[in-house]
């Protein structure tokens, strides 16, 4: 079984700064893909960045890079030049390789809370 | 495309009762998922279906939870009897073909079981 750990209950910046989540998963696998999600107070999950556990390079998604050292099993992600609207829980989540013709589960950490200071 | 739909987005019961959720995927996706919110588990995945086939169910708490997936635009999740611990946040999702494929969420449904 995947676990994933987000060691970091809750975090505060200022609006402008760059903010670093980290994330930390145990697996066996050697084929699967990692994911940020964002949910809102709305609770709504948003897809934030997904990464390829195959691709040696890094993840980006505007104001959204990761970080990712496979062999350390570390999946953080930078969020440069904070917004306000950057206020939300941050999930990290892992999904092992199906070869079924679907999709497996994600598998979800706890959380990060992340508040931007105006 | 309106996004992967559920209703109620609001569930208040009394214990006892029969719960039922319901869940609309993304036309074309071929994976469901249910999964559970609460501050104390976090997200838990309770079960899933490829192509209407229920994959895993090692999730559902208890055999009161039943899930179900007619036809693939379609899905439900019962709860029978409800009982107050249930309270939670039920999520659906859904993705299309290909292990790498994001899930794509709805926007909840909030179970209240007093």
């Amino acid at each position: 079984a995947q676990t994933v750990t987000q060691s970091q209950p809750e975090m505060s910046v200022q609006e402008a700064e760059t903010v670093t989540l980290s994330c930390t998963y145990d697996t066996s696998e050697n084929n699967y893909y990692l994911f940020w999600y964002k949910q809102p107070p709305s609770r709504q999950m948003i897809l934030v960045i997904r990464q390829e556990a195959y691709k040696q390079q890094n993840a980006t998604e505007n104001r959204f890079s990761v970080n990712f050292q496979k062999a350390a099993k570390s999946f953080s992600l930078k969020i440069s030049d904070s917004q306000l609207g950057d206020t939300a829980m941050y999930f990290c989540a892992f999904m092992k390789q199906w070869g079924g013709g679907g999709a497996d589960g994600l598998t979800f950490g706890k959380g990060t809370h992340l508040i931007i200071q105006p | 495309d309106a996004g992967v739909i559920q209703s109620p987005r609001h569930e208040v019961t009394e214990m006892g009762q029969e719960v039922t959720l319901r869940c609309k995927p993304i036309s074309g996706h071929n994976s469901l998922f249910w999964y559970r919110q609460t501050m104390m588990r976090g997200l838990e995945l309770l079960i899933y279906f490829n192509n209407n086939v229920p994959i895993d169910d090692s999730g559902m708490p208890e055999d009161r939870f039943s899930a179900k997936m007619p036809n693939a635009s379609f899905s439900t999740l019962k709860i029978q009897p409800s009982e107050p611990r249930d309270s939670a946040v039920y999520f659906c999702a859904s993705s299309s073909q290909g292990a790498n494929s994001p899930l794509h969420f709805g926007n909840g449904t909030r179970l209240t079981v007093t």
